[in-house]
């Protein structure tokens, strides 16, 4: 079945870029999703992307996306405490309702 | 904005007990999911329901069922808790575009 695979944790300094790295292995994905996760709450969008897109940015965030590699990173830029969270990569198909998660990664930042 | 409300953010139950976990959705989306949290596991899928009294098993329907009576309600229904039991509960609904979910709060549970 589909799997989406991503590093479990990622640390970094207050002010400097987090790049969070996910693959997958699904290659009929069509929207590739990213979701935040603060300490005792549920799931948040973040952002998505469309397959036939290499890019997304949307204000800190950018999402790029290597098809042919099955690659997709999410990037913050000046990247705040207030970002501490565990972030998911998720996959899903054109017709199907159900998301395909990565394990999720701990990002901590420190001041 | 989408509005997906869990009924209890902590519960502990007693071993071979009955578990109802309810979540209601203001949203009148088609799609209701049912995901257990675990560490070192990432999310996985109980069970989703596509439609009013329509259910679709997911990766570990085992030992759980769920109840889709009304398009805004989906419950969960542990029929006797067990100590493997114990996780964060997680509903989410989604609409027909893009396959979005949005996800309530959680619900701990401790099966004790």
């Amino acid at each position: 079945g589909e799997d989406v695979e991503q590093s479990l944790f990622l640390s970094v300094r207050e002010g400097d870029s987090s790049v969070i790295n996910c693959t997958y292995t699904d290659s009929s994905s069509t929207y590739l999703y990213w979701y935040k996760q603060e300490p005792g709450a549920g799931l948040q969008l973040l952002t998505y992307i469309f397959s036939n897109m290499d890019m997304k940015q949307d204000q800190r965030l950018t999402v790029l996306l290597n098809k042919k590699d099955k690659h997709l990173s999410l990037r913050i830029a000046d990247t705040q405490t207030g970002d501490s969270a565990i972030y998911f990569c998720a996959e899903s198909n054109t017709g199907y309702s159900t998301l395909t998660f990565g394990k999720g990664t701990m990002l901590l930042v420190s001041p | 904005d989408v509005k997906v409300t869990q009924s209890s953010r902590y519960l502990v139950k007693r071993t071979g007990e009955k578990v109802f976990l309810e979540c209601v959705q203001d949203m009148d989306h088609e799609n209701m999911f049912w995901y257990r949290q675990d560490p070192g596991l990432g999310l996985r899928l109980i069970y989703f329901s596509y439609d009013v009294k329509m259910k679709e098993k997911g990766d570990i329907p085992e030992g759980y069922s769920v109840s889709r009576e009304k398009k805004e309600r989906f419950s969960l229904i542990l029929e006797s808790a067990s100590t493997n039991q114990t996780s964060m509960y997680l509903c989410a609904t989604g609409g027909p575009n893009i396959n979005i979910q949005y996800f309530g709060a959680g619900t701990r549970l401790s099966v004790l």
